[in-house]
């Protein structure tokens, strides 16, 4: 079945560094990926959905420059948190949805970040 | 308004016993897909589940049913025969398929926590 990996599962930064998270869909060409952000024992909030080739679509109170999103290729986006802070601490999961229409959404194993 | 609720509290069964966790929802989307996803400890998103809203009959998958009920507006995930790895985080969602087009992104409730005893 369809697979996505994501990675790193786990990354700890200083802050005001940047940390890269990648999104892999492995067997499926994903032309829209989406990026979640998760608190403890919270909802998944959506935080932008990725385009392949176009800007991202942020949601409302999502900072842009704040959450880098690059989609250069039907198999890969990748999340980029800049200049983190422990707020930024948080766990990141992405997904994407394979074919046909109606497919339910795949998604990476997430990436822990915490910030120190 | 929220689009998927989820108001149980942490949810309790004895193992190889049934329970049902509830979902209600809210569209005007003559076309909607729901879907059920679990979450274990380690953090991982598990689809379990799809019914759509021109299904005619409800959504079984193994040990997995939903019990839609379309005017209720409600979509409860059961499980039967429950095992201690069925503990987890378990997650409502939607997806409206006319308004939001091919693309569209999945709501997601909050989530309910099932903790099967031995």
């Amino acid at each position: 079945g369809a697979v996505v990996s994501q990675h790193p599962s786990r990354v700890i930064c200083k802050s005001g560094t940047s940390v890269k998270i990648e999104c892999r869909s492995l067997d499926f060409q994903a032309t829209t990926m989406f990026w979640y952000r998760q608190f403890p024992k919270k909802s998944l909030m959506l935080m932008a959905t990725s385009n392949e080739g176009s800007k991202a679509t942020y949601e409302q109170g999502v900072e842009k420059d704040k959450f880098l999103i690059n989609h250069a290729s039907l198999t890969l986006s990748t999340l980029t948190v800049t200049s983190a802070h422990p707020e930024d601490s948080s766990f990141y999961i992405c997904s994407a949805r394979g074919q046909p229409e109606g497919s339910p959404l795949h998604f990476g194993n997430g990436t822990r970040l915490t910030v120190t | 308004a929220q689009k998927i609720t989820q108001t149980q509290p942490g949810m309790f069964v004895q193992e190889k016993e049934a329970v049902t966790l509830d979902c209600t929802y809210d569209t005007s989307d003559p076309s909607y897909g729901l879907f059920w996803y679990k979450q274990p400890s380690s953090g991982e998103m598990i689809f379990l589940i799809y019914q759509g809203s021109y299904d005619q009959q409800n959504a079984t998958e193994g040990r997995y049913s939903l019990n839609f009920q379309k005017a209720r507006k409600s979509a409860n995930l059961v499980i039967s025969a429950s095992q201690l790895g069925d503990s987890a985080m378990y997650f409502c969602a939607m997806r409206e398929l006319v308004r939001t087009g091919a693309n569209s992104k999945l709501t997601f409730g909050k989530g309910i926590t099932l903790s099967v005893r031995p």
